[in-house]
């Protein structure tokens, strides 16, 4: 157990449909990133939060967003969803060095 | 950009040694690691390695880190069929602010009896 939590650990959903993930990092974790591992395109980075504030975006669609609050825990929000969103999300925390990457169990999203 | 591959299959006996080999692109890599992720899991992480190290050990692993060529290897002694897993190299380069992971294509490894 990394101590990373996300929730939820499966979602079901339609095209066209906006989901909302959830993340707790480790206690202690300001940084939070959010990875996407699907079949065809392997495990990529979205994008990485620091102490609430964006720190670096990757292959991040402009219908997703994230945003991590005061308390730190992080949201990934998927909107107008398409067949090709269906994918394992990652979330993972590193303390403020970021030396090391602790990673959640993922959420597994299927677009139907 | 930053690319990092590995061969996508390993197939060994229990008992035997394991070699997962990486090599990746970026010469701005500052730290190397090895990740591990069973079936309907998340990624647990095994170990890593900084840039300016050739070798870590710990415990039945050992990283082995080749900075000219670009090349790092993972090696598990007395594989066991709990070691069955894809095994997933990242790199954590300087470009685009240091902080994310560039991931390998993963390796699976198949332990027999």
């Amino acid at each position: 157990d990394s101590g990373v939590t996300q929730t939820p650990k499966h979602l079901i959903t339609a095209t066209g449909q906006r989901v909302t993930l959830r993340c707790s990092p480790r206690s202690g974790d300001l940084s939070v990133y959010w990875y996407q591992q699907s079949l065809d395109q392997g495990l990529q980075f979205l994008i990485h939060y620091y102490n609430g504030e964006e720190r670096a975006k990757g292959n991040i669609l402009e219908r997703f967003s994230a945003q991590q609050f005061p308390d730190l825990h992080s949201e990934l929000n998927l909107s107008s969803l398409e067949l090709g969103d269906s994918a394992l999300y990652f979330c993972a925390s590193s303390p403020q060095g970021p030396d090391t990457q602790y990673f959640g169990p993922g959420t597994r999203l299927t677009v139907l | 950009g930053e690319d990092v591959e590995q061969s996508l299959f390993l197939s060994v006996r229990e008992g035997d040694s394991s070699v997962i080999n990486c090599t990746y692109t970026d010469s701005s890599s500052t730290y190397l690691y090895w990740y591990k992720q069973e079936p309907g899991a998340g990624l647990q992480l095994l170990t890593y390695i900084f840039s300016n190290m050739d070798m870590k050990q710990d415990q039945r692993l050992t990283v082995l880190l080749n900075k000219k060529d670009k090349h790092l290897s993972l090696r598990i002694a007395d594989t066991q069929t709990g070691d069955s897993a894809i095994y997933f190299c990242a790199e954590r380069g300087l470009t685009g602010g240091g902080n994310k992971l560039t991931f390998g294509t993963g390796t699976q490894l198949k332990v027999e009896l």
